[in-house]
């Protein structure tokens, strides 16, 4: 059973880089895709984007300015950075996988709650 | 990319039927067979719960189905249980190969 936990602050300073990294364990770390999500207090989902292990990635349009993601295939890690944040990134960031080939989010990690703020 | 429009409610009494609709664009919900859903409870991560527009994953209950006419996808739930209550979300692939999120709809069994 594939399992993943986000780690990283809970709390940024307006204007810094948001760092949160996602660590899996169990399964092929190979045979994923692995996607950010984010879901503000009380508000819905966002797709952030997505790594592979070949280093591919694609991202949300309305973030891709801002975002950043890189992948340890040998710690089984992922990590996002998200540029320049605003209170509007307040939100609990969500690490998630799908297998290749599917278009699904099969597996979630349990989020973690960053708040922007001075 | 704009998000897939969801109600934002719907409700139901315990043994009846509801339906969620997701609608979005021929770049997305009605250009390809790859919508999900998924079922949140309060304070949980959302969980995998129709795929591919109709397909259950391995243990969830087939009161859940799902559907697909042009660019409305649709979420039906049979013999509503209280356990059902929850917000749910469809998801779609989309032409630029990017996932969108639809607004989410809070399932209450009355």
């Amino acid at each position: 059973q594939v399992q993943l936990q986000e780690s990283g602050p809970g709390l940024v300073k307006p204007s810094e880089t948001l760092s949160l990294t996602c660590t899996v364990s169990g399964g092929s770390f190979s045979s994923f895709y692995w996607s950010w999500i984010r879901q503000p207090p009380g508000k819905g989902l966002e797709w952030i984007g997505y790594i592979y292990n070949s280093g591919s990635t694609n991202y949300n349009p309305s973030l891709k300015s801002r975002v950043g993601t890189s992948i340890d295939t040998t710690r089984k890690q992922f990590s996002l950075n998200l540029r320049s944040v605003t209170a509007a990134d307040t939100a609990v960031y969500y690490c998630a996988g799908s297998t290749v080939g599917a278009k699904t989010f099969d597996y979630w990690g349990q989020g973690t709650l960053v708040t922007v703020s001075s | 990319q704009s998000a897939l429009t969801q109600p934002a409610s719907v409700s139901g009494s315990p043994g009846q039927s509801t339906t969620i609709s997701c609608t979005g664009t021929s770049s997305d919900v009605g250009g390809y067979n790859y919508v999900s859903w998924y079922q949140q409870h309060p304070g949980k991560a959302p969980k995998l719960v129709i795929y591919d527009v109709s397909n259950r994953p391995s243990g969830v209950s087939n009161r859940f189905s799902g559907s697909k006419s042009a660019n409305t996808a649709s979420l039906t739930i049979s013999g509503l249980q209280a356990e059902d209550e929850a917000d749910y979300y469809c998801s779609s692939y989309t032409s630029s190969g990017t996932r969108v999120f639809g607004g989410g709809t809070k399932l209450t069994v009355l």
